[in-house]
């Protein structure tokens, strides 16, 4: 039972560059959602998704784009890198947008240089 | 806005003995969800516990206890017979569905 599967798990880019980082969930589960995590800023959100087709922003939205065509699958993508991006990024599932337990993925360390 | 605050950054506890986690939020909701979560260096993100805000009673998980004053808006972790695999840094959560939000988190630290 792979649960939320992160890729890569680390990740170098120069500025400008453009990447995915894929997210993929094996439980049927309706709800996700991705995360960046700062050194001394906790995790906070920056987009989710309560369904396939159906994306909203979270607190931190800026310089991100999702979107949701299957429900496994719930891709984040940087259009062009900036340093501030630099961060740890985790994507969570959870069976729908009131279950109250979410699962996470083990994150992927990204170095914007 | 809701808000997540964990006042102490760093805690340590001897081995075998209690620790507590503070926890305080602010919401204007009435219908939410706490959470505790640790996450160890292998950055993995694992639930310790849960507990809903219309339950009066606080939620118990093995070693793991909470105490929720949803009038103070106060949720903190009690770790009894603290293990040397408790230490991790320790993330406060709210969510009220669509959202999470986290806490600055507690670095804990246990001594042999």
């Amino acid at each position: 039972n792979a649960g939320v599967t992160q890729t890569p798990k680390f990740q170098v880019l120069k500025t400008g560059q453009s990447m995915t980082l894929q997210c993929a969930q094996d439980m049927n589960h309706e709800y996700m959602s991705w995360y960046r995590q700062d050194p001394g800023m906790g995790l906070r959100l920056i987009h989710y998704s309560v369904g396939a087709g159906i994306t909203d922003q979270g607190e931190v939205p800026n310089g991100y784009n999702v979107s949701r065509s299957t429900t496994e699958d719930f891709p984040l993508r940087l259009l062009s890198a900036a340093p501030s991006q630099t961060s740890v990024y985790f994507c969570a599932s959870k069976p729908g947008a009131f279950s109250t337990e979410a699962f996470f993925g083990q994150g992927t360390r990204l170095t914007v240089v | 806005a809701q808000t997540v605050t964990q006042s102490q950054p760093e805690m340590s506890v001897q081995e075998a003995e209690t620790v507590t986690l503070s926890c305080t939020y602010d919401t204007s909701e009435s219908d939410y969800y706490l959470f505790w979560y640790k996450q160890p260096p292998s950055r993995q993100m694992i639930l310790v516990i849960r507990q809903e805000a219309y339950k009066q009673q606080n939620a118990t998980e093995n070693r793991f206890s909470v105490n929720f004053q949803k009038a103070a808006k106060s949720f903190s972790l009690k770790i009894s017979d603290s293990q040397l695999g408790d230490a991790a840094m320790y993330f406060c959560a709210y969510s009220t569905g669509n959202q999470f939000y986290f806490g600055t988190g507690t670095s804990l630290t246990v001594i042999p």
